[in-house]
């Protein structure tokens, strides 16, 4: 069966911008998780969303925003692109709480 | 200012060998714990999981043992072979009504011909 797909793979965004990145979950999972990954900071959770309700949120500033559809199609959506905004974003999708499956993930690069 | 990026441990093994990722997890609420390959470029990829009623778990080539008195996960890789090398994380997730998973910082897992 087809993974967890994530698109883009690649995305360059300017300080100021806002992006969009889309996830589409294993057929069947109805959780969708978000994590940014950077050197800097290792993996980190931003948020989980379950039949379109976001039940856990990590740290992270209001900047950072994400939503689900009724087909648990997952979207995250980031506005006023920092420069430290720049990493791979990794979205997940589970049956229920047990066996996360992670997609390729988005780099975004801020310039 | 310039971010530094994680010191991660490494371990280098000949090919052939055993191979064993030490892991100490932060929460004593955890009860779900899974280990993760990351190789460059690519998302996490799902090795093997654990609950917290099982002190040890088997899969093809991997076990994956629990200590909950220390808090402190190992991953034991049998016969690392050169497609092995990999960054790999564990991960916890707490239970209840948390669903989200907190990864240590991984461990580079080199493997020599």
């Amino acid at each position: 069966k087809a993974g967890v797909t994530q698109t883009p793979r690649y995305l360059i965004k300017t300080r100021g911008q806002q992006v969009t990145l889309s996830c589409s979950p294993i057929s069947g999972h109805r959780s969708v998780s978000w994590y940014q990954q950077t050197p800097g900071q290792g993996l980190q959770f931003l948020f989980e969303y379950f039949s379109e309700t976001q039940r856990n949120k990590g740290n992270f500033p209001g900047r950072f925003s994400g939503r689900q559809f009724s087909n648990s199609r997952s979207e995250m959506n980031v506005s006023t692109l920092e420069l430290g905004d720049s990493a791979l974003y990794l979205c997940a999708s589970s049956l229920n709480r047990y066996g996360y499956t992670f997609g390729s993930g988005t780099r975004l690069t801020v310039v | 200012g310039e971010s530094v990026g994680l010191h991660l441990p490494t371990l280098s093994v000949q090919e052939g060998d055993n191979s064993i990722i030490n892991c100490a997890y932060s929460n004593s609420a955890s009860d779900y714990f899974i280990w993760y390959k990351q190789e460059s470029g690519k998302g996490p990829q799902f090795i093997i999981d654990i609950r917290s009623n099982m002190d040890k778990r088997q899969g093809q080539r991997v076990t994956v043992l629990l200590n909950k008195t220390v808090k402190h996960l190992s991953l034991q890789i049998a016969a690392t072979q050169p497609g092995d090398s990999a960054v790999y994380f564990c991960a916890e997730n707490i239970g209840g009504s948390n669903y989200k998973l907190t990864f240590g910082k991984g461990t580079l897992l080199t493997v020599n011909p």
